[in-house]
């Protein structure tokens, strides 16, 4: 099975500040087709998940721009470049190349 | 609008049996690859079962492999989830959710609570 690991757990985030969580994967998740099937989730809390960015890097529609992410191969990396009390959150990376799909453990976000 | 809704949940006694549905609306059912996914109190999301557009292709978790049964209902835009033998270690919210791309699922859910205990 695919591991993908999130750092860091948890973050607290002054309003306006830029925040960082990472996703290493322990396979590569490049596809033959040359796409990357790495994805990005927030989970607002009693929320159902909401995708954020699909294929590394795409921000899924009505997604503000202040979300973005980049990465290749096994690390990959989501940016909010000025957190919003609405950014609140458990933000998931998943990857959907190779069964059994698994998703990242979380990382929590909070604001100081 | 858009919008998939899940029911079937409930409390049951371990080895007991559900089904969960998930009713699409707002689009058709026929034109998506559909997953479930599912948390457990206070844990991180967990992916279940998939099932292609017309059901001819399913695939599980090793988790529920063999107990679980996913399947659909295009006439009637539903989403099923049969859940056997069950164990407390499958007490979860279950979410379904639309593929989007590559497992990208765009639309999920509020979900449905399975609580299983004796």
């Amino acid at each position: 099975d695919i591991v993908l690991t999130q750092t860091p757990l948890s973050l607290s985030v002054t309003p306006g500040q830029p925040a960082s969580i990472s996703c290493k994967s322990s396979q590569s998740l490049l596809d033959s087709d040359g796409k990357t099937h790495l994805h990005w989730f927030l989970q607002r809390p009693g929320q159902p998940p909401q995708l954020l960015i699909y294929e590394v890097s795409n921000r899924f529609s009505g997604v503000p721009d202040r979300f973005s992410g980049s990465g290749s191969g096994t690390d990959f990396t989501l940016k909010i470049s000025r957190v919003e009390a609405e950014d609140v959150g458990v933000y998931y990376c998943l990857q959907g190349i190779q069964l059994p799909l698994t998703f990242g453990g979380g990382a929590k976000v909070e604001i100081k | 609008e858009v919008q998939l809704v899940e029911s079937g949940g409930g409390l049951v006694q371990p080895g007991g049996s559900l089904r969960l549905s998930c009713a699409a609306s707002g689009f058709t059912l026929s034109g998506y690859w559909m997953y479930w996914v599912r948390q457990a109190p206070g844990k991180g999301l967990v992916w279940v079962s998939r099932i292609n557009s017309d059901g001819s292709t399913t695939n599980y978790a090793d988790s529920v492999k063999g107990r679980f049964t996913i399947s659909r209902d295009n006439a009637k835009n539903t989403l099923y989830l049969q859940m056997n033998s069950l164990r407390d270690e499958d007490t979860a919210v279950y979410y379904c959710a639309r593929d989007f791309t590559w497992a990208a699922f765009d639309i999920c859910g509020q979900g449905t609570m399975v609580t299983v205990s004796s």
